[in-house]
């Protein structure tokens, strides 16, 4: 069975642009977190989607934002990128809402200058 | 509020040194997981054990074993006979039981990089 897959892996952009980011879960999961990492915060969860709507969300500002489609895959888009997004973003699929096993992505790589 | 600490920022051993990487917790909820995670270098973190509140049962799985004591609210992590492999970065999270309307969010640790040297 395929792992979750993210793309890209690697992104810089500038001050002010936006950006969208691509998970695909496992098939057959139907439950989507994202999660940004940084040396100074560590993990914190941004958002948990389920049948393509926003279940449980983090303490993040509105530019971040996310949607997840018919098919399980989930996008999340940042607007107005300042340089403290600089981060390693990971999407982690389950089977459901209830499921705790959480599948990592390898993540992506997003460098603000 | 749930707070998990993992005090150690980095530990470094001999290959076939045994290790302990430190987890403290801390929540108001009776009913809880407690996770341990791996992150490689290659960025994707590898679920390692999951364990619930209501079992205080050590756990071994070959070279690792886990420590949980609620009474100290402690969830420690041990490898033995460590491995140039086992080098990666641990994460201990911490997550509320699911129910209907609950908030599946991990609460993690800031994690401790594990460096075993040939």
């Amino acid at each position: 069975k395929a792992g979750v897959t993210q793309t890209p892996r690697y992104l810089i952009k500038t001050r002010g642009q936006q950006v969208t980011l691509s998970c695909s879960p496992i098939s057959g999961h139907r439950s989507v977190s994202w999660y940004q990492q940084t040396p100074g915060q560590g993990l914190q969860f941004l958002f948990e989607y389920f049948s393509e709507t926003q279940r449980n969300k983090g303490n993040f500002p509105g530019r971040f934002s996310g949607r997840q489609f018919s098919n399980s895959r989930s996008e999340m888009n940042v607007s107005t990128l300042e340089l403290g997004d600089s981060a390693l973003y990971l999407c982690a699929s389950s089977l459901d809402r209830f499921s705790y096993e959480q599948y990592f992505g390898p993540g992506t790589r997003l460098t603000v200058t | 509020a749930q707070k998990v600490t993992q005090a150690q920022t980095e530990i470094s051993v001999v290959e076939k040194e045994d290790v302990t990487l430190d987890c403290v917790y801390e929540t108001r909820d009776t009913t809880y997981y407690l996770f341990w995670y791996k992150q490689p270098p290659s960025g994707e973190l590898v679920f390692l054990i999951r364990r619930n509140s209501f079992d205080e049962q050590n756990e071994i799985s070959g070279r690792y074993s886990w420590n949980f004591q609620k009474s100290t609210s402690s969830f420690n992590f041990t490898i033995t006979a460590s491995q140039v492999v086992d080098s990666a970065v641990y994460f201990c999270a911490l997550s509320e039981m699911l129910r209907a309307g609950n908030n599946r969010k991990l609460i993690w640790g800031l994690g401790t990089s594990l460096a075993v040297n040939p």
